[in-house]
């Protein structure tokens, strides 16, 4: 059965610093992964996927990601974190034909002014 | 993208009481998942609905407890019946715009007491 780890619940970073959160997946097949933000009180928006092709991708907010099959991993990168930044986030495998999402349990991120 | 809303935000209820949950879309969508928040917790699928059909439950869900119905192809109900305090999660509904992209709803915050 597929799975998403999120080695790390929680994460405080300084504003200006660089970011890097980490996820693991175990799928049998090519996976589908995306990345959420789920700031207070608000559903889950979109950061990023990917499907296929470049492993390294582009998201919102100045997100990136990148896929490395060897590693099972789709670890989220951002260079300068921002205090607005501060929210859970969510690693997440697409099964089903694409259509079920399996999460990880999420990292919250707090950021030091 | 697409604009989705859930009706209630949130509510407060006593145990041994059900809870439908409302969720709009603004155009149409053929999936559409509802998907459980429990505190501190990540996200569990719960349920697709189906637009004419019955709704297709995951593991450990069932019918009686979260009836679905799925009208027409902009809108969907969630009921958490015979609800006790276990219940209180944040139920999120979702809807696949593009292939393969979920995009979800602010969620209702459900406290059973």
């Amino acid at each position: 059965a597929q799975s998403v780890t999120q080695p790390d619940i929680h994460i405080t970073v300084s504003e200006g610093a660089s970011l890097e959160l980490r996820c693991n997946y175990s799928y049998g097949a090519t996976p589908y992964l995306f990345w959420y933000v789920q700031s207070p009180g608000q559903g889950l928006q979109l950061l990023l996927k990917y499907f296929s092709g470049d492993t390294l991708v582009q998201g919102i907010k100045g997100f990136e990601a990148e896929f490395k099959r060897s590693q099972s991993s789709f670890n989220l990168r951002k260079p300068s974190v921002h205090w607005s930044d501060a929210a859970e986030y969510f690693c997440a495998v697409a099964t089903g034909g694409g259509n079920k999402l399996t999460f990880g349990t999420g990292t919250q991120l707090k950021v030091e002014l | 993208s697409a604009v989705i809303s859930q009706k209630p935000s949130r509510d407060i209820c006593q145990r041994g009481t059900s809870l439908t949950i409302q969720c709009q879309v603004d155009s149409q969508v053929t999936m559409m998942f509802w998907y459980r928040q429990q505190p501190g917790q990540s996200l569990t699928l719960i349920a697709t609905a189906n637009q004419g059909s019955e709704a297709t439950y995951e593991s450990g869900f069932v019918i009686d407890k979260f009836p679905i119905s799925r009208p027409n192809l902009t809108f969907s109900t969630l009921t958490v019946s015979n609800m006790s305090p276990e219940d209180s999660s944040i139920y999120l509904c979702s809807v696949i715009v593009r292939y393969n992209e979920q995009f979800f709803g602010p969620g209702t915050r459900l406290t059973v007491l």
